[in-house]
């Protein structure tokens, strides 16, 4: 176990509909990085926020948002989705965004869009 | 931007062989190199993870080895057990400092490694 949680484990939904899966980071954990699995893509970097303030951006579609609150939780929002949107999601940890480097992931979330 | 080629993409052994699994970076740039095992239905798990300044670091069965001038790097299980029998990412990252986009990973494609009793 990571320390880092996500929630749904599993969500279904239709084209076009909106979704937002939420992940909190390890305790002690400042930085959250969102990352996509799909058996075509591989992992693939979306986006990194640090402290509640966004740090980098990946291949992050701009039908997807995410944000960091106060108490260091972060949602990533999904719209108008498409049937390739359907993948995993992971959200990792680090204590900081340079060091110790080292990110921790979650069970991640499993999207299927029908 | 960096790319990380991964081999091979499966390989299966026998219970006590050795495997190894190779990656190669474009980025010279790169400076922290990880290794993650997925299981089946979970998320990535770090396993081990080298920095540009070592050229081998070991725990245990696993060891990652990392040659800067030819830009691979290489992770080495040895005694291997079934329960070893997972995917393997390896990544690349360069770790500049405070702000950008440091910290990010870029991923290869996977190995599955089928450990055999």
């Amino acid at each position: 176990d990571s320390g880092v949680t996500q929630t749904p484990k599993h969500l279904i939904t239709a084209t076009g509909q909106r979704v937002t899966l939420r992940c909190s980071p390890r305790s002690g954990d400042l930085s959250v990085y969102w990352y996509q699995q799909s058996l075509d893509q591989g992992l693939q970097f979306l986006i990194q926020y640090y402290n509640g303030e966004e740090r980098a951006k990946g291949n992050i579609l701009e039908r997807f948002s995410a944000q960091q609150f106060p108490d260091l939780h972060s949602e990533l929002n999904l719209s108008s989705l498409e049937l390739g949107d359907s993948a995993l999601y992971f959200c990792a940890s680090s204590v900081e965004p340079a060091a110790p480097y080292e990110q921790y992931f979650g069970p991640g979330t499993r999207l299927t869009v029908t | 931007g960096e790319n990380v080629e991964q081999h091979p993409s499966t390989l299966s052994v026998q219970e006590g062989d050795s495997a190894v699994i190779k990656c190669t970076y474009s980025d010279s740039a790169s400076n922290y190199f990880p290794w993650y095992k997925q299981e089946l239905g979970k998320g990535p798990q770090l396993i081990i993870d080298i920095r540009s300044n070592v050229g081998e670091k070991k725990d245990q069965r696993i060891a990652v080895t990392l040659n800067k001038t030819a830009k691979h790097f290489s992770l080495h299980i040895t005694e291997t057990q079934p329960e070893d029998s997972a995917v393997y990412f390896c990544a690349a990252s360069n770790i500049v400092g405070y702000g950008g986009s440091q910290g990010n990973l870029i991923f290869g494609k996977g190995t599955k490694l089928s450990v055999k009793p």
